[in-house]
């Protein structure tokens, strides 16, 4: 059964500062896709990752995926306020769902 | 609409009695998903519907819990005899084709609470 493993799960950081989400997962899997979360909101898709050295980047974040590693990392440049939220990694399994990390808590600080 | 529809958004029922959560994915998705997410919580997988092939159902947590997709397209999730456990956000999502080819579009989700 695939296992999904995100660090931190928890991130408080300053305005403009630089940081990596990792999420690791634990059986084979060749896409994987980032999604937000605002408090009290659904999911929003960020990134759909569908190969093995895929790099999608959408204005302040930055998603990258290695498969041979069974590793995704999430890289937050120059934060801003408006970046706060849970950010959850999903790879996809041949059972036909997407299994969740349990999501890392960003916060940004003014 | 143009998103995922799911209602009601928010159900408050007394332990025991049973619920019925509604879905109605993208027009034209084939591809039907719920989660579970209890508070602080990421999100637990439930069933997943793929066209008219049978339905993943390995993620109910017992036997309370069953699912429908009618003509392909609004599903029902049922909860019977309902818990204090049970209370949690319920979410839908839906994509065009199974997530091999693209992201699933999540619901605002129902947020159940059991008293």
């Amino acid at each position: 059964e695939l296992k999904v493993e995100q660090n931190p799960l928890f991130l408080s950081m300053q305005e403009g500062k630089n940081y990596t989400i990792y999420c690791n997962y634990s059986t084979t899997s060749d896409r994987l896709y980032w999604y937000r979360q605002d408090p009290g909101k659904s999911l929003e898709s960020l990134f759909v990752l569908l190969s093995n050295g895929a790099v999608k980047q959408e204005g302040r974040l930055m998603a990258s995926l290695d498969t041979k590693a069974r590793l995704s990392t999430l890289h937050i440049t120059a934060a801003v306020h408006d970046l706060s939220a849970t950010y959850f990694c999903a790879p996809f399994t041949y059972g036909n769902k997407l299994v969740f990390g349990a999501g890392t808590i960003l916060r940004v600080k003014s | 609409g143009a998103g995922v529809s799911q209602s009601p958004s928010n159900k408050v029922t007394e332990k025991g009695k049973d619920v019925e959560l509604r879905c109605d994915p993208i027009s034209g998705h084939t591809a039907l998903y719920w989660y579970r997410q209890s508070l602080g919580q990421g999100l637990e997988f439930l069933i997943y519907f793929q066209g008219n092939s049978a339905p993943d159902k390995s993620g109910l947590p017992s036997d309370r819990f069953s699912a429908e997709r009618t003509g392909g397209s609004v599903s029902t999730l049922t909860i019977q005899r309902t818990q204090q456990e049970d209370s949690a956000v319920y979410l839908c999502a839906s994509s065009l084709k199974g997530p091999s080819d693209q992201e699933a579009f999540f619901g605002q989700g129902t947020r159940l609470t059991v008293v």
